[in-house]
């Protein structure tokens, strides 16, 4: 149980494009997700905290107009990176947590972004 | 500023022995802590955690040691098989369940 999808997970775009990355909770309810970025040999950080049905929550120096999130369902986040940078990429990570693991989080296999 | 850290980039342990990974934690109210592997382009998988109200959580081959006083949790593998080669992450919460997480720990276990 507790298997985090994420899709695509690997995609290359041209500077200026936007991309979206889905994540998806395949066999429980995910009240809550989050979503991460890891650069190289680095901690996972997160972007942004968001619940389903309302506005996702941003951390500090996380542009929102950049990073759209949209939590519309219990079994599906997306992340769009709007007008892509080369800057902008990374290793993209979201998890999920559900009513019955509110303290953990199970994460998906990640979306490796590479903006040329 | 890292809340949750992480102080050794890197450990290789012998097949069979064990393998002890450290973690440190400035914040105060972190009342839950979590360690996680990550193999290469793969997202991190749940190991084990530990409440704050507790000082030892054992399964099977891993045990999380947690002092309060010292803000210091450490994880015990123990036998360390090749399996075990990854990049382990420590993660502690404030009850806001947002994680903060340690820059990770390469662990190489040698044949």
């Amino acid at each position: 149980g507790a298997v985090v999808s994420q899709h695509p997970s690997r995609v290359i775009c041209k500077s200026g494009t936007s991309v979206k990355i889905e994540c998806r909770s395949l066999d429980f309810q995910a009240t809550t997700m989050f979503w991460y970025r890891q650069f190289p040999k680095k901690s996972l950080m997160l972007m942004a905290t968001s619940n389903e049905g309302s506005k996702a929550t941003y951390e500090q120096g996380v542009e929102k107009d950049k990073f759209l999130i949209n939590h519309a369902s219990l079994t599906l986040s997306t992340l769009t990176v709007t007008s892509a940078h080369p800057e902008d990429s990374s290793f993209y990570i979201c998890s999920a947590s559900g009513r019955a693991s509110y303290n953990e989080q199970f994460f998906g296999p990640g979306t490796r972004l590479t903006v040329l | 500023d890292q809340q949750v850290k992480q102080n050794s980039p890197s450990l290789s342990v012998q097949e069979g022995r064990i393998s002890i990974l450290n973690c440190d934690y400035t914040n105060s109210m972190f009342d839950y802590f979590l360690w996680y592997k990550k193999y290469p382009a793969e997202g991190p998988t749940f190991l084990i955690s530990i409440s704050s109200i507790k000082d030892k959580n054992e399964d099977g081959r891993f045990t999380v040691f947690l002092n309060k006083s010292a803000k210091h949790l450490s994880l015990h593998i123990v036998p360390s098989q090749p399996g075990d080669s990854a990049v382990y992450f420590c993660a502690a919460s404030a009850n806001d369940y947002k994680l903060s997480f340690g820059a990770g720990t390469t662990v190489t276990v040698r044949a």
